[in-house]
């Protein structure tokens, strides 16, 4: 049992440039998140889903696209990278809320644009 | 509007003495949770505590206690006899039932325990 999986751990980008992360969860949870952390301001929701097919903007959305095509897969993409776009990126997933459940987090990705 | 305050940004404390990190919230909802994340310096967020909001008994956890105030919006965090491994980021987070799924964080608190 992974929990919550982030790929890849580090990464460098030139601005203009493309990426994909991709979060994985084996604990098949129903909602999941992406979050930024900069310092100072602590995580900010990028985007989030509540289902397979579904997802929806969170407080800092602009320069980000997500895709939840498999329950356990939440993807962010990033088409044209900007310097302003350098954080820590961290993906969530939890019970849907009926159950009181926490946010099971990933280990985070590190990523910085040039 | 900022959902979580917390206001201490840093705070060091010496080994073994007693330090509190504050927490406040703002909800117009009647149904809500409150959680404290402990982020260590290899960065990964664990979970400590979750409340709801018609749960206001205070909890203690070893060196770990909770108070929970609904008079005051806070959920206030403090450690007992701090020590080293304590040395992390803390972050107090809230979710409300009217806003379904996102959970609302806090800037954080910075724990330094100086041996």
């Amino acid at each position: 049992n992974a929990g919550v999986t982030q790929t890849p751990k580090f990464r460098v980008l030139k601005t203009g440039q493309s990426m994909t992360l991709l979060c994985a969860q084996d604990m098949n949870h129903e909602y999941m998140y992406w979050y930024r952390q900069d310092p100072g301001m602590g995580l900010r929701l990028i985007h989030y889903s509540v289902g397979e097919g579904t997802t929806a903007k969170g407080e800092v959305p602009d320069g980000y696209n997500v895709s939840r095509l498999k329950k356990q897969n939440f993807l962010l993409g990033l088409e044209s990278a900007a310097p302003s776009q350098t954080s820590v990126y961290f993906c969530a997933s939890s019970y849907p809320r009926a159950l009181n459940t926490e946010a099971f987090f990933g280990q985070g990705t590190r990523l910085t644009v040039v | 509007a900022q959902k979580v305050t917390q206001a201490q940004t840093e705070i060091s404390v010496v080994e073994k003495e007693d330090v509190t990190l504050d927490c406040v919230y703002e909800t117009r909802d009647t149904t809500y949770y409150l959680f404290w994340y402990k982020q260590p310096p290899s960065g990964e967020l664990v979970f400590l505590i979750r409340r709801n909001s018609f749960d206001e008994q205070n909890e203690i956890s070893g060196r770990y206690s909770w108070n929970f105030q609904k008079s005051t919006s806070s959920f206030n965090f403090t450690i007992t006899a701090s020590q080293v491994v304590d040395s992390a980021v803390y972050f107090c987070a809230l979710s409300e039932a009217v806003t379904g799924n996102q959970f609302y964080f806090g800037t954080g608190t910075s724990l330094t325990v100086i041996p």
